[in-house]
């Protein structure tokens, strides 16, 4: 079957604009999970849903980034006044539920450049 | 705190020749680790947990509470083996964000 597939798989944005990135995870899934990797660093964890609610938003940087999942399924990643330092790889990884560790799947990312 | 630490960014070693890439961790607790890879053009994935202890592709890794470390091994290296590896751990219970190293490019010479 598909693997995770994230839109677009580029992105490129002025200063101060909106984006919404969207990801799509494997069927069945019931966790999805964000991250976002900068140039020469490892992945950096974001957001991560349970369903339709955001089970642990610890990692989002500030209010200017909000992720929903309104049906369990997709989800979008939304960045109002995007700023330069929001220049990175989005990362979307989706797994089966909890109570134990289930491997996450992850998508090929969206590169974010902001002018 | 939860961190991960891959002291090396860049390993470069000859075909045939063994391989660690090093990983050490700091978590208040028991985490699981793990090692993701990602090839050329590739998307990032899975290549193998402690709580399995498998070998994959020829690679190992051993637990160490005492050094709270991870690191990965293989005896023998191939070229196929070149690629960005990362550490990473999580907790073992409830949710299970991933908490990665910064990566190591490791490069098999032939």
């Amino acid at each position: 079957g598909a693997g995770v597939s994230q839109t677009p798989s580029n992105k490129v944005t002025e200063k101060g604009k909106y984006v919404e990135l969207r990801c799509d995870p494997i069927s069945g899934h019931t966790a999805l999970y964000w991250y976002r990797q900068s140039l020469g660093q490892g992945p950096e964890f974001l957001i991560y849903f349970q369903g339709t609610g955001a089970a642990d938003d610890s990692g989002l940087p500030n209010d200017r980034f909000f992720a929903v999942r309104p049906e369990g399924s997709v989800s979008t990643l939304k960045i109002q006044r995007t700023e330069r330092g929001d220049s990175a790889v989005y990362l979307c990884a989706s797994s089966f539920g909890t109570g134990g560790y289930n491997e996450q799947f992850f998508g090929p990312g969206t590169r974010l450049t902001v002018l | 705190a939860q961190r991960v630490t891959q002291p090396e960014k860049l390993l470069s070693v000859f075909k045939g020749a063994p391989v660690e890439l090093k990983c050490n961790y700091s978590y208040s607790g028991s985490p699981e680790l793990f090692w993701y890879v990602q090839y050329s053009r590739q998307r990032l994935q899975l290549l193998l947990r402690h709580i399995s202890r498998e070998s994959i592709k020829g690679f190992t890794a051993d637990l160490n509470k005492g050094e709270t470390s991870f690191h990965l091994k293989k005896p023998f290296a191939q070229e196929e083996d070149s690629a960005m590896y990362y550490c990473a751990l999580s907790g073992r219970r409830g949710a299970q964000k991933l908490v990665f190293g910064q990566g190591t490019r490791l490069t098999i010479n032939p």
